[in-house]
């Protein structure tokens, strides 16, 4: 079966400091797409990133990286220098051949106070 | 703006009741997937169509229904409205071949009172 876990449920943070949100996922999928979106409080989902299981490098684009693990299944999201336009709730989530369709982890909500 | 059109955004229905929700996906995009989320149930999975077939089914009550036509816009039915049917429902649409990013809509907030 496949699982995505976001065992963080609430993070509260002061601006500028960095903050990491953790993805762990399970896949019996050779091939399969791990993603980020980003829900603000107006409540549409927004596409973050997308990074495809054979392709561990890492990435950054702005204050934003996200380190992908295979060894420990792992998807992290780090924001650098986070700011108060970063709150939200953030869902990292799975995309398999096999299942056809994304499985969310339950979110991670960001606060990022002032 | 990712491309996906819902409408309408918010709705207002009493118990009992029928609604429809609509979704354009991207231009060029086959797929389209539609979501529930209510606040003790996190995203879930309903159904998806690909090129007007269905292709997967998550956890979508007997009571809703959906299908996507020739034009690609998807509808979701939904009817026999309870209240515990309140919820964001997302449409999103996935690239095709040369891709396989999933782009949402903005989202239906459905109320029933």
């Amino acid at each position: 079966a496949q699982k995505v876990t976001q065992a963080q449920t609430e993070i509260s943070v002061v601006e500028k400091e960095d903050v990491t949100l953790d993805c762990v996922y399970e896949t019996r999928d050779t091939t399969y797409y791990l993603f980020w979106y980003k829900q603000p409080p107006s409540g549409e989902l927004v596409f973050l990133i997308r990074r495809n299981s054979f392709d561990e490098q890492n990435e950054i684009s702005g204050r934003y990286s996200w380190n992908f693990q295979k060894s420990t299944s792992s998807f992290n999201f780090t924001i650098t220098a986070s700011q108060v336009v970063d709150s939200a709730v953030y869902f990292c989530a799975l995309y398999g051949g096999s299942q056809g369709n994304l499985i969310f982890g339950k979110g991670t909500k960001l606060s990022v106070k002032p | 703006d990712s491309g996906v059109t819902q409408t309408p955004k918010h709705l207002i229905t009493a118990t009992g009741q029928r609604v429809t929700l609509r979704c354009s996906p991207r231009s060029g995009d086959l797929s389209v997937y539609w979501y529930q989320q209510s606040l003790d149930q996190g995203l879930q999975f309903l159904i998806q169509y690909y090129n007007g077939e269905e292709r997967a089914k998550g956890n979508i009550l007997e009571r809703f229904s959906a299908q996507q036509f020739p034009d690609l816009h998807s509808e979701l039915n939904l009817s026999s409205l309870e209240l515990g049917d309140s919820a964001l429902y997302f449409c999103a649409s996935r690239e095709g071949s040369s891709g396989n990013t999933i782009y949402f809509g903005e989202g239906s907030w459905l109320t029933v009172v």
